[in-house]
């Protein structure tokens, strides 16, 4: 059982391009979440996807932006690149209608590393 | 807004020792509580969870943490280290259902083992 894939595993853009990172999430969850990992910091939310609509956005810049398709991989988009914006970024994904504790519960890829020049 | 301290950046500890992780949480009422590992060049993986009843969870690699609403602490716990466990461990919070995926992470502390 696949869990949640990423691809590109690492890449390099120069300040003001744009970049797409791709997530498919683990067989059976519908549910995906990205997140933003800065070296030597924890994760920040930056939003969530959930029947191919935004449902929930963290602090960041409208530079982020998302899609879920139909079979409910996502993508990521970052516009106008900064050096900020180097970071590992993560894709999680769940499954929705979960109660309790397994409404939590999250599934992590192993990230795609963006380094901005 | 909610937030988690992780006091402790980097921690060493010789293999066979115990191993205690802290983790603060700033939230009105009980949330979701998380520890997650990550190995380098990994993801996040799920060490162990916690909502509600017993305080003490058992979670995977033989850790233990230990919910104390008092003190807002949920400390991460191993009776004895094995070299294997030298990672980056992440506390986190999570809300109630219907805000499902919206973690706060801590910035996490770098565990060091020793042989």
């Amino acid at each position: 059982d696949a869990g949640v894939t990423q691809s590109p595993t690492h890449l390099i853009k120069t300040r003001g391009q744009q970049v797409t990172l791709r997530c498919s999430p683990k067989s059976g969850h519908d549910t995906v979440s990205w997140y933003q990992q800065a070296l030597g910091q924890g994760p920040q939310f930056i939003f969530q996807y959930y029947e191919e609509e935004e449902r929930q956005r963290g602090n960041f810049p409208d530079r982020f932006s998302g899609h879920q398709f139909p079979n409910y991989s996502s993508e990521l988009n970052v516009n106008a690149l900064l050096l900020g914006d180097s970071a590992l970024y993560l894709c999680a994904s769940s499954r929705a209608g979960q109660v309790g504790i397994g409404a939590n519960v999250l599934t992590f890829g192993a990230g795609s590393r963006l380094t901005v020049l | 807004a909610q937030s988690v301290t992780q006091p402790d950046i980097h921690i060493t500890v010789s293999e066979g020792a115990s191993l205690e992780l802290r983790c603060n949480y700033s939230y009105g009422a009980t949330p979701y509580l998380f520890w997650y590992v990550q190995s380098p060049g990994q993801g996040l993986q799920l060490l162990l969870k916690y909502f509600s009843g017993d305080t003490l969870v058992q979670g995977i690699k033989g850790f233990e943490a230990e919910f104390k609403r008092s003190q807002s602490s949920f400390n991460l716990r191993k009776p004895s280290v094995h070299w294997s466990d030298a990672a980056e461990y992440f506390c986190a919070v999570g809300l109630e259902p219907g805000t499902a995926s919206k973690l706060t992470f801590g910035t996490g502390t770098r565990l060091q083992v020793m042989l």
